[in-house]
């Protein structure tokens, strides 16, 4: 079974401050993505990455960013977090092509910004 | 542009059928079905392809119209355990490997 680990559950920072949400997938899988999720808006694509050291922006990339050193590593970074992304944090991954293969999403990390 | 579903939400019982739509304003490769229960990941459903095929899982099934650039997920028969949040996901021609989601369709099966 593919596995897609958020290192966070729930996570509280404070306005301004820097935060890595860390996400890890042991599958090898080239496609991985970070989504955030609001009540009523779904799931909304920050950016997505299908190679090491590449990168996509998303539908909502502005105050994010990210960083895929590694294959099975993909980090979304707050530069300066604020209230407004307080969200759920979906990660997830799928093999190349993706075409025909499912999204492995991980279980979310609840970040709130006060 | 995220796609568009509809409706935002249902409430059935037991034993109803309800029928939720998904649809993009530009062409697809795929559209992926998901299913989200409160607290949980999204769990995948189907996926189908440019071609109009019908998938189904279980008394789970959908249609995909290419030349409509829509997608239904009909649920028959409906048991508890379908309650949850449905989202379909598309993959546009025009941007591989974007996967894009729709807002969701919450659906409350009733005893």
């Amino acid at each position: 079974d593919v596995k897609v680990t958020q290192s966070s559950r729930y996570l509280v920072k404070r306005t301004g401050e820097k935060v890595f949400l860390e996400c890890v997938q042991d599958m090898d899988h080239e496609n991985m993505f970070w989504y955030r999720q609001d009540p009523g808006l779904g799931l909304r694509l920050i950016y997505f990455s299908y190679d090491v050291k590449m990168k996509e922006k998303g539908d909502i990339p502005e105050g994010y960013s990210v960083s895929r050193e590694k294959k099975e590593r993909f980090s979304l970074i707050l530069e300066s977090a604020s209230t407004n992304q307080t969200s759920m944090y979906l990660c997830a991954s799928t093999p190349s092509g993706g075409l025909g293969s499912p999204l492995h999403f991980g279980n979310g990390t609840r970040l709130t910004v006060t | 542009q995220q796609p568009v579903q509809s409706p935002q939400a249902v409430i059935l019982r037991e034993g109803e059928d309800a029928v939720i739509n998904c649809s993009s304003s530009k062409a697809l490769y795929s559209v992926h079905w998901y299913r989200q229960k409160h607290g949980e990941a999204p769990v995948f459903l189907m996926i189908l392809l440019k071609g109009g095929e019908q998938k189904g899982h279980d008394k789970i099934s959908a249609s995909f119209n290419e030349k409509k650039q829509q997608s239904s997920l009909y649920l028959t028969a409906s048991q508890l355990s379908y309650s949850g949040t449905y989202f379909c996901g598309t993959e546009r021609t025009d941007s591989w490997g974007k996967f894009q989601f729709g807002a969701g369709t919450q659906v409350v099966v009733t005893p």
